[in-house]
């Protein structure tokens, strides 16, 4: 499977700021989603990321709150913007392998806590 | 769009005993169905997968059966051991379709095993 990494792994930031998380695969990859899990949830997806075009948003969440960049296939950036302490969450990226393979792999998340 | 239950939300073995976690989902058009094993504080693993072309696959003592008329799934753990405690969560996607692949999750499970 690919490897996947994030940066940063965690961050405490003041409500009003934006945070940028990136991920990165070392391979290409067809599809690369980005997930919330706030704490003792399940994971809730939050926008596919298109390589080339505007990402795909799930119900309940907006590119101003959250826009996301793949400027090609194996990097994307999340930026979670105008914070508040309810976005305290872990954020993951997954990451779907090129090929007929159905399988997500998931990166080792950012833990962002808002103060 | 597509709705995961889970249930047990907590389960409690003892060493050796076997262990299973029901989900269903609700869109018909689903056709991939993985699990997922999260230790506190690690990223979603993934450990064993099912296809609706399939009936049941087993990996060594995990196994995992769908029955596409009732749009329920089920993991089966034999011979548990301590460090199978986690939290586990089944997902269910329409890969080939036009949303890519994107999963939506149930609720969790967390499995403790005691020695």
């Amino acid at each position: 499977s690919a490897v996947i990494s994030q940066k940063p792994s965690r961050d405490i930031c003041q409500r009003g700021t934006s945070l940028t998380i990136q991920c990165q695969v070392d391979s290409q990859v067809t599809m690369m989603f980005w997930y919330r899990q706030q704490p003792g949830q399940s994971l809730t997806l939050i926008a596919t990321a298109n390589q080339g075009s505007e990402a795909t948003y799930e119900s309940g969440f907006v590119i101003d709150k959250f826009p996301i960049s793949r400027p090609n296939l194996t990097f994307s950036t999340l930026t979670v913007s105008n914070m508040s302490p309810e976005d305290s969450s872990i954020y993951l990226c997954s990451v779907r392998s090129r090929g007929s393979g159905y399988e997500q792999y998931f990166g080792p998340g950012t833990r962002l806590t808002v103060t | 769009g597509e709705n995961v239950e889970q249930h047990p939300s907590t389960l409690s073995v003892q060493e050796g005993d076997s262990a299973v976690i029901k989900c269903t989902y609700s869109d018909s058009a689903s056709n991939y169905f993985p699990w997922y094993k999260q230790e506190l504080g690690k990223r979603p693993q993934l450990i064993i997968d099912i296809r609706s072309n399939v009936g049941e696959k087993k990996d060594q003592r995990i196994a995992v059966t769908l029955n596409k008329t009732a749009k329920h799934f089920s993991l089966h753990i034999t011979e548990t051991q301590p460090e199978d405690s986690a939290v586990y969560f089944c997902a269910a996607s329409n890969a080939g379709g036009t949303s890519y692949g994107k999963l939506t999750f149930g609720q969790g499970t967390i499995l403790t095993v005691h020695p």
